[in-house]
């Protein structure tokens, strides 16, 4: 089945420790998303990336690393320098470029610093 | 600064009634809006996509609808299920930027 596959699902991290979420989506689209989801906040932009070894900072990129080496893949690097990391972290792709296009979004993964 | 606005937070409704979630923003130079459905700890649901150039789009039991001039989507909800409890997001696009979410609607359908 076409979609998005988020991994791992739930990850405990110690302070001070880089995790990488892995994203990867077989819907051949051009463009792929990081947010992060906090309680009563809407959903907010991390990296963003329209093709492929080419990605640009959301609104919070600061902590957070990416990479874009296939179209299929876009893995997060949480590293130590994010304060507050512990959040619900949401991966989308929509076909075409522009932020324009129909979203589609991975099942997630819960990153909890212990 | 563009926002979008999801007014209640929470709703609960009787099984079988017709129900409208709300989404407001601020621009009216709107690109498209979408709906999305979250249910809890998992990700987001895309419901409906409705372009600048459209009045509203349907599926199955939703309409949603788009109203540039007055800053405001409606997403309706027919003949209302248990299974239709859920988060409701909206988030618009406007002119070429990026999403921009609201903080959503959360339904409980009383059965």
């Amino acid at each position: 089945d076409g979609g998005i596959t988020q991994s791992p699902k739930y990850l405990f991290r110690k302070e001070g420790q880089n995790v990488t979420l892995s994203c990867e989506q077989n819907l051949n689209h051009d463009a792929m998303y990081w947010y992060r989801q906090d309680p009563g906040q809407g959903l907010r932009l991390i990296y963003y990336s329209q093709i492929v070894n080419d990605f640009q900072k959301g609104d919070i990129a600061e902590g957070y690393s990416v990479s874009r080496e296939k179209k299929e893949s876009f893995p997060l690097t949480v590293t130590s320098a994010q304060k507050n990391p512990t959040a619900f972290y949401l991966c989308a792709s929509s076909l075409g470029t522009g932020h324009t296009g129909e979203l589609f979004f991975g099942e997630g993964s819960r990153l909890t610093v212990l | 600064k563009q926002e979008v606005t999801q007014i209640p937070a929470a709703l609960s409704v009787p099984e079988g009634e017709n129900l409208v979630l709300n989404c407001s923003f601020t621009d009216s130079a709107i690109y498209n809006l979408q709906w999305f459905r979250q249910d809890p700890g998992k990700g987001l649901t895309s419901l409906l996509l409705i372009q600048s150039s459209q009045r509203e789009q349907t599926s199955g039991r939703l309409n949603a609808s788009l109203d540039k001039s007055s800053g405001r989507s409606t997403l309706y909800i027919a003949a209302s299920q248990p299974g239709d409890s859920a988060t409701y997001l909206c988030a618009a696009v406007f002119g070429n930027e990026k999403l921009t979410f609201g903080t959503g609607t959360r339904l409980t359908i009383i059965p």
